[in-house]
């Protein structure tokens, strides 16, 4: 089976700028969550969507925001693009929306800002 | 708040030499507990995982861990290491639940490990 694959695997956009990222789970995972991993730390949680609906946010601005399609694909998408914005983008899917269901990644997004 | 600390930022280890990684939470309630494995220019990948049951827990690629409650960690071990485990470790908490995202996974800072030959 086909793991977690997300679109495109590189960006490079102006300041200002909008983004979308794609994201296609592992087939039967019903919950997809959203991590930013700037250089040199861990993963930091933006969203989690379970049925299409967002189940938890994590400490980001509004300028992100997301959404989960009925064959459960999600997309993130940032606007007003800042440098700081520059970093690699994780989707990860999960069967249910539990904490004890472990979450498989994808090889990410990696997105620069000039 | 949760909270993971993974200690030292880069651990060096010769070939076939103990490998140990350390994960401390700081929850008064136990979470799920995870590692995970990154390699460059890659996403994450599961090792092990504990929800409940046996505290010693065994993953992919040879790799241990073992939880203890009363010391709130979660390290990783494996008795022998190869070239091809040198990649950045990253150690994960969720929540047991009680309101708020469950998918949230709280990761520490991660430790990369250099194998020398």
């Amino acid at each position: 089976d086909a793991g977690v694959t997300q679109s495109p695997t590189h960006l490079i956009k102006t300041r200002g700028q909008h983004v979308t990222l794609r994201c296609s789970p592992i087939s039967g995972h019903k919950s997809v969550s959203w991590y930013q991993q700037v250089l040199g730390q861990g993963p930091q949680f933006i969203f989690q969507y379970y049925e299409k609906e967002e189940r938890g946010r994590g400490n980001f601005p509004d300028r992100f925001s997301a959404r989960q399609f009925p064959n459960y694909s999600s997309e993130l998408n940032v606007n007003a693009l800042l440098l700081g914005d520059s970093a690699l983008y994780l989707c990860a899917s999960s069967q249910g929306e539990l904490g004890n269901q472990p979450q498989h990644f994808g090889d990410g997004t990696r997105l620069s800002i000039l | 708040a949760q909270s993971v600390t993974q200690l030292g930022s880069h651990v060096s280890v010769s070939e076939g030499a103990l490998v140990l990684l350390r994960c401390n939470y700081s929850s008064s309630v136990p979470p799920y507990l995870f590692w995970y494995v990154q390699y460059p220019n890659q996403g994450l990948q599961l090792l092990l995982k504990y929800t409940t049951g046996a505290t010693l827990v065994k993953g992919i690629n040879g790799f241990e861990a073992e939880f203890k409650k009363s010391e709130t960690s979660f390290h990783l071990t494996k008795p022998s290491a190869h070239m091809s485990d040198a990649a950045e470790y990253f150690c994960a908490v969720s929540d047991r639940g009680y309101g708020g995202s469950q998918g949230n996974l709280i990761f520490g800072k991660g430790t990369k490990l250099s194998v020398k030959p």
